[in-house]
């Protein structure tokens, strides 16, 4: 499996944006970007995913270096229910592929 | 909602009894699910892969006589912690063969 590298931890203000960086230098040509995030005591949640162009959603927005080495899990304005642990993850999209957790960044916010 | 229901969502019980833990996919079906454990502090990791109908295939290290795991339908894996001791008290997580939304909200089983 391909291997993520991440900050074990970050501190942010409340109300302001976060970047949360993860890097992947082994990266394969099929391998999406992931990103989980667990909150305390509940089950991984999903973030967001991509291949090589950035993309928002509801939640966040990704941005992806364009060798793919690398990318940013953007927090636009960062809430304390946003304070959670942060997995950035490698893998294609089927669907029965077990993933493989890091330790992620835990990521603290401050009121 | 979720689409992945995991029961209970704690559970005590005494030292040397056996506690049962059921994964759910709830609109799809899953062939194949997942089980991980989760210390304090720590990261999720995989304790064994459920396939529907046939046997379980266990993470190195795992012992499979004390975690039972059945996956019988193609919506329901079940895991079963046997003769559970002290040790055996974690966060214990499922998820369904999904490509994103898998995962069901744990159970956090203390063994007393």
């Amino acid at each position: 499996d391909a291997k993520t590298t991440q900050p074990n931890s970050m501190e942010s203000n409340e109300e302001e944006p976060v970047h949360l960086p993860c890097n992947h230098s082994t990266i394969s040509g099929t391998d999406y970007i992931h990103w989980y995030r667990q909150l305390p005591s509940q089950g991984p949640e999903y973030v967001i995913h991509g291949l090589t162009s950035n993309v928002n959603n509801r939640m966040a927005s990704l941005a992806i270096a364009e060798d793919r080495k690398s990318s940013t899990l953007i927090l636009h304005r960062a809430t304390l229910r946003d304070a959670a642990v942060y997995y950035c993850i490698l893998g294609d999209m089927n669907r029965d592929d077990k993933i493989i957790f890091g330790k992620g960044t835990r990521l603290h916010i401050l009121p | 909602g979720a689409v992945v229901s995991q029961h209970p969502s704690r559970v005590i019980c005494k030292s040397g009894t056996s506690v049962k833990i059921e994964c759910r996919s709830l609109d799809f079906q899953a062939t194949t699910m997942f089980w991980y454990r989760q210390f304090p502090k720590q990261s999720l990791m995989l304790m064994a892969t459920s396939n529907e109908g046939s046997k379980a295939t266990y993470e190195q290290g795992v012992e499979k006589d004390k975690f039972l795991i059945n996956h019988a339908s193609l919506t329901l894996s079940t895991l079963t912690v046997t003769s559970a001791h002290p040790e055996d008290s974690s966060f214990y997580i499922c998820s369904a063969s999904r490509v994103h939304d898998r995962f069901g909200s744990g159970t956090r089983l203390t063994v007393v």
